[in-house]
């Protein structure tokens, strides 16, 4: 599984746009970049999965560049609700059960 | 969230105590996890099983003992535990073991006094 580099934590307020970078510089052509959200006290929640470009679902976007060394998760509007610990993992997903989350980025929305 | 239950949520037990956990998935996928997240750390695979079948056991020690009696259905039973094996422990099902989202459950936060 490649290793996955992101911020401990980030702050925002309502209303604003929410942007988390993960680093991935050993990703594999194979590799898929997935992210999950985890609250406090609950199991963690996938948000969404891509390989290249833009991905996009109602709950985030998700960009990844052309060379595919890092991702960007972008979060519009957060509301408090939205206070949570967000992960990136990286894995071929044909073959990758092991989902690996490292200590991921804390994400305090305040009002 | 009803796709993955687990019970009970909160337990408090002694090290001399037996207890099982339980994880169901109504979400008809026939791979099933066991994962534990301490305090501060990351969440840390413990079991996998496949069709009922077991197919990884992550170095767990022989003091939690898991059970698959069907695709929907996993226990995870506990005796003599340790303090540090306090901890949520959170069931995750997926629709195939190779490649595929897995969905959590609440967890269940265990205390060993």
């Amino acid at each position: 599984l490649a290793k996955t580099t992101q911020p401990i934590s980030m702050d925002s307020y309502e209303g604003q746009e929410v942007n988390i970078t993960c680093s991935h510089n050993n990703i594999a052509t194979n590799d898929y970049i997935t992210w999950y959200q985890q609250f406090p006290s609950q199991g963690p929640r996938f948000i969404i999965q891509g390989y290249k470009t833009k991905v996009t679902n109602e709950v985030a976007s998700l960009f990844i560049p052309a060379d595919r060394k890092s991702s960007t998760l972008s979060l519009p509007r957060v509301s408090l609700s939205d206070t949570a610990v967000y992960y990136c993992l990286v894995g071929d997903m044909r073959y990758d059960y092991k989902l690996s989350f490292g200590a991921g980025t804390t994400v305090t929305v305040r009002a | 969230e009803t796709g993955v239950t687990q019970t009970p949520r909160h337990l408090v037990m002694g090290m001399t105590n037996k207890k099982s956990l339980k994880c169901e998935q109504h979400l008809g996928h026939n791979a099933m996890y066991w994962y534990k997240q301490s305090a501060k750390k990351p969440l840390e695979l413990m079991f996998v099983y496949n069709f009922k079948e077991q197919t990884e056991n992550n170095s767990v020690p022989s003091r939690f003992s898991p059970e698959c009696p069907n695709s929907s259905h996993l226990f995870l039973h506990l005796h003599t535990l340790q303090p540090e094996d306090s901890a949520l422990y959170l069931c995750a099902s997926s629709q195939k073991s190779m490649g595929d989202t897995q969905y959590f459950g609440p967890g269940t936060r265990l205390t060993v006094l």
